[in-house]
């Protein structure tokens, strides 16, 4: 099944800076997924990452706050901007199975911003 | 407006015996449902899923069961073991709405399973 690298795993940083999240995927995909998982909730859509074209933001996301890259068809960021700590979370990333309607899931980065 | 929902946060069942985990969702749309389970400290792995098609699909020990009239889907794992204790997430996709919704997952708030020995 394919493999996503996400990476930091986790991180606590301070209010008012920025961290830049990285997902690296095995296999090339055109759609790539980010989610946000606030404490006690579901898993929210943030973004669609095409490669090629900016990425198309869910309600109530921006990309002022949540800038997204897709460099190539294999690679992925996602940073969070001038966090507070309303931004603490776990933020995973996802592709689409070749072949199925599945997605599979980095192990997700867990941030917390103090 | 939660468009998917479980509303039983937890369930603790014994081993050996069935847990049956519940899903609600209000979208009509919705025509793939996807069942995922987490671990701490781990992202979501995919379990099982079902088309709008069907009302039934068997994998192993895990039977998911689909009510479209209802709206309503179940996950049943028989029988029950330790390592079947996590955080279990209904999703749902409108694969033939296309356009922007095609790749989006709408999930659950998750229900934790805790199957005891």
């Amino acid at each position: 099944s394919a493999v996503i690298s996400q990476k930091p795993s986790r991180d606590i940083c301070q209010r008012g800076t920025s961290l830049t999240i990285q997902c690296q995927v095995d296999s090339q995909v055109t759609m790539m997924f980010w989610y946000r998982q606030q404490p006690g909730q579901s898993l929210t859509l943030i973004a669609t990452a095409n490669q090629g074209s900016e990425a198309t933001y869910e309600s109530g996301f921006v990309i002022d706050k949540f800038p997204i890259s897709r460099p190539n068809l294999t690679f992925s960021t996602l940073t969070v901007s001038n966090m507070s700590p309303e931004d603490s979370s776990i933020y995973l990333c996802s592709k689409r199975d070749r072949g199925t309607y599945g997605y599979t899931f980095g192990s997700g980065t867990r941030l917390t911003v103090v | 407006d939660q468009q998917v929902k479980q509303n039983s946060p937890s369930l603790s069942v014994q081993e050996g015996r069935i847990s049956i985990l519940n899903c609600d969702y209000t979208n009509s749309m919705f025509d793939y449902f996807l069942w995922y389970k987490k671990y701490p400290a781990e992202g979501p792995t995919f379990l099982i899923s079902i088309s709008s098609i069907k009302d039934k699909n068997e994998d192993g020990r895990f039977t998911v069961f689909l009510n479209k009239s209802a709206k309503h889907l179940s996950l049943h794992i028989v029988p029950s073991q330790p390592g079947d204790s996590a955080v279990y997430f209904c999703a749902a996709s409108a694969i033939g709405a296309g356009g922007t919704s095609y790749g989006k997952l709408t999930f659950g708030q998750g229900t934790i399973l805790t199957v005891h020995p």
